[in-house]
């Protein structure tokens, strides 16, 4: 299977949106609800900013939100700070081949 | 609150088998829907999920790694194994722990292991 496909960089400035795509097949997010998006800081391991597509787990500020259309699954951070600098990956419940997961290829967000 | 951390060695040569161990708490892998698995990072590049073991010893495998891969459970000893054989250069990479919530998400609560092959 293929990872999930992601920009590989995305940037803006403090204060402003930016989203980041994810787009997957009919295998993993065009069929399930189970997307996550992960941030990672370097030297540090992922933390789930976002599950089950719109989902923040309890001290995920509200300037991160989630949708899905189709095989496209999108994170938005709305009011860019300069902490969201970070690589930022997606993860879908796949049914390719057997039940499991699949990952994105990352996206590195700067903060300008 | 959940944590986990694995361990394992950091070197390894080209051909020879990599076992991992993750040691867990915070949660019983006896309870329905729960996991536990692995996803590595290799230096600079995407995360990869590679294998998963359920509370009722049902086992998931990457299919293109599949044949490479065994994973284990000791409920008792709260840890899981992962053994990868024929390992390569490639496989080179930070070796995450992740416990898989019975609403499918996958939490890392490990800082991860670096496993680096090489002659």
């Amino acid at each position: 299977q293929s990872a999930l496909a992601q920009p590989a960089s995305v940037s803006g400035s403090p204060g402003q949106s930016i989203t980041i795509s994810c787009i997957g097949s009919s295998r993993d997010v065009g069929a399930y609800d189970h997307v996550s998006w992960y941030q990672q800081h370097p030297g540090k391991a992922p933390k789930v900013m976002i599950y089950d597509v719109t989902s923040r787990p309890s001290g995920v500020s509200n300037r991160f939100s989630g949708s899905k259309s189709g095989v496209t699954a999108s994170l938005t951070i709305s009011g860019l700070r300069a902490e969201d600098e970070a690589e930022y990956s997606c993860s879908s419940y796949s049914n390719f081949n057997t039940l499991n997961y699949v990952f994105g290829t990352g996206t590195k967000v700067t903060v300008l | 609150q959940i944590t986990l951390k694995e361990s394992g060695p950091t070197l390894v040569e080209p051909t020879q088998t990599l076992t991992l161990t993750c040691t867990f708490s915070g949660f019983s892998l006896t309870t329905s829907g729960v996991g536990v698995g692995w996803i590595r990072q290799p230096p600079g590049k995407a995360l990869e999920w590679l294998a998963l073991i359920f509370w009722d010893d049902d086992k998931r495998y990457s299919p293109s790694l599949r044949s490479r891969l065994t994973i284990t459970k000791d409920t008792s000893s709260k840890q899981v194994v992962l053994t990868m054989t024929n390992l390569d250069p490639v496989d080179t990479a930070t070796y995450y722990c992740v416990y898989r919530s019975p609403s499918y998400l996958l939490e890392f609560g490990g800082p991860g292991t670096l496993v680096t092959v090489s002659s």
